[in-house]
């Protein structure tokens, strides 16, 4: 079966750098996607990675190795507002996404 | 503001009720999504609009049933729903036809209770 694992929470500090890993198993590869989700929101895009390496947007960074099946998500310079689910779903050889349930970051000062 | 309007923002209803939610996009998208969010769930794909022709329908019950008028606007009518239909449904589109590598934006979900 497809399966997306990434960890249900995580705790950080205010103004550190956290990484959200996903590793997944699917019927084929045709890009990887983050989204962030606030409570009570609509999931918003962060990234889209298709080929192996790190794509950088300004605090936000997404990594993908596609041999190992396996993605991040770096943020840096923590704020309090990147309190939110973090969501990562992979595109499979049928353009189908596959989610993840999500990793619910909280941030401390 | 992504673009995607839902309607209404939360909604009870009783095991017998029948009601509808409504999604708009304002971002002249081609397909359009139904989604289930439950809590620490991931995201379930119900149904799958392009160009107004309906394209997936993954095993969703028949109490749930999907309306795409044009390609601005998607319903969701709910009928005789079970208590375990209680969770937060999720509008999405994308530029493309269904299928492809396009993000999908996403409306702000309708939290249905079933009581």
């Amino acid at each position: 079966g497809q399966n997306i694992d990434q960890p249900t929470e995580m705790t950080a500090t205010e103004g550190a750098i956290v990484q959200i890993n996903c590793t997944y198993q699917t019927s084929g590869f045709n890009g990887l996607f983050w989204y962030q989700q606030h409570a009570g929101e609509a999931p918003t895009f962060l990234s889209y990675n298709v080929l192996d390496g790190l794509e950088e947007k300004g605090r936000f960074s997404s990594f993908l190795s596609r041999s190992k099946g396996y993605s991040y998500l770096l943020l840096k310079e923590l704020q309090m507002k990147d309190s939110a689910s973090y969501l990562c779903a992979v595109l499979d050889s049928n353009y189908q996404l596959i989610w993840g349930a999500g990793t619910k970051l909280i941030i401390k000062p | 503001e992504t673009g995607v309007t839902q309607t209404p923002r939360h909604l009870v209803m009783g095991m017998t009720n029948k009601k509808s939610l409504k999604c708009e996009q304002h971002l002249g998208h081609n397909a359009m999504y139904w989604y289930k969010q439950s809590a620490k769930k991931p995201l379930e794909l119900m149904f799958v609009y392009s160009l107004e022709e309906r394209v997936e329908n993954n095993s969703v019950p028949s109490r749930f049933s999907p309306e795409c008028p044009n390609s601005s606007h998607l319903f969701l009518h709910l009928h005789t729903l079970q208590p375990e239909d209680s969770a937060l449904y999720l509008c999405a589109s994308s530029q493309a036809l269904a299928g492809g590598t396009d993000t999908q934006y996403f409306g702000p979900g309708t939290r249905l209770t079933v009581l």
